[in-house]
């Protein structure tokens, strides 16, 4: 029972490609996220969706275009691939409301640009 | 603006020993801290939080976290360190709030503990 999961979890590519990474919670919370771990292990907020609405966007290239089609998946799509792409990309998940706010992360992604 | 901030970027403590990872933040507001571990090419995993309450939190594998509000500290702790313990350690802060929930993390402890 994987309570945050991620596909791929290897994902090597050429620049210019286009690819996407895959992110599902069986944990019934209402808020899903994705984080950049780059190579020195600095984890920063991409993006945050709320019940499907976008709500954080943290100044990422449109390159990157996520998608939630229902409170249980979120999806990454990165377009025209750079080498600075290349790092690990994590989800996570947690309940919006209520004392409970810890995250619950998938395993990662890990992409490389070559 | 919040902030979080780990001085170390390794902590090396002899298995048995007590350890301590330091984290101070900077917030506007009430603190809302989390420490997260993250084991090799595995993702992170919660530890502990401290939303209000006691200062002193308890958390997963036997580690405790001090919340001192006049430091603006939130240092982690266990009293006999394991060898299994050796992984990279991240304190967060909660900025937002209601749905608004982004954690900003520091940049990462690495703990060694040797047998």
């Amino acid at each position: 029972d994987t309570a945050v999961s991620q596909t791929p979890k290897y994902l090597v590519t050429q620049m210019g490609n286009d690819k996407s990474i895959k992110c599902e919670q069986n944990l019934g919370h209402d808020t899903m996220y994705w984080y950049k771990q780059d190579s020195k292990k600095f984890l920063k907020i991409m993006f945050s969706y709320n019940n499907k609405e976008l709500i954080i966007n943290e100044t990422v290239p449109n390159r990157f275009s996520p998608k939630s089609p229902d409170k249980a998946h979120l999806n990454l799509h990165i377009n025209s691939l750079e080498l600075g792409d290349s790092a690990v990309y994590f989800c996570a998940s947690s309940q919006a409301a209520g004392t409970s706010y810890e995250q619950y992360f998938g395993p990662g992604t890990r992409l490389t640009v070559t | 603006a919040q902030s979080v901030a780990q001085p170390e970027d390794q902590v090396n403590v002899a298995e048995g020993n007590p350890l301590t990872v330091k984290c101070t933040y900077s917030v506007s507001g009430n603190p809302y801290l989390f420490w997260y571990v993250q084991y090799p090419n595995r993702g992170l995993q919660f530890l502990l939080k401290y939303i209000t309450g006691d200062n002193l939190v308890k958390g997963s594998y036997g580690f405790e976290a001090e919340f001192n509000k006049s430091q603006t500290s939130f240092h982690l702790k266990k009293p006999s360190a394991l060898v299994s313990d050796s992984a990279l350690y991240f304190c967060a802060v909660r900025h937002g709030a209601g749905g608004y929930n982004k954690l900003i993390f520091g940049a990462g402890t690495r703990l060694a503990v040797h047998p």
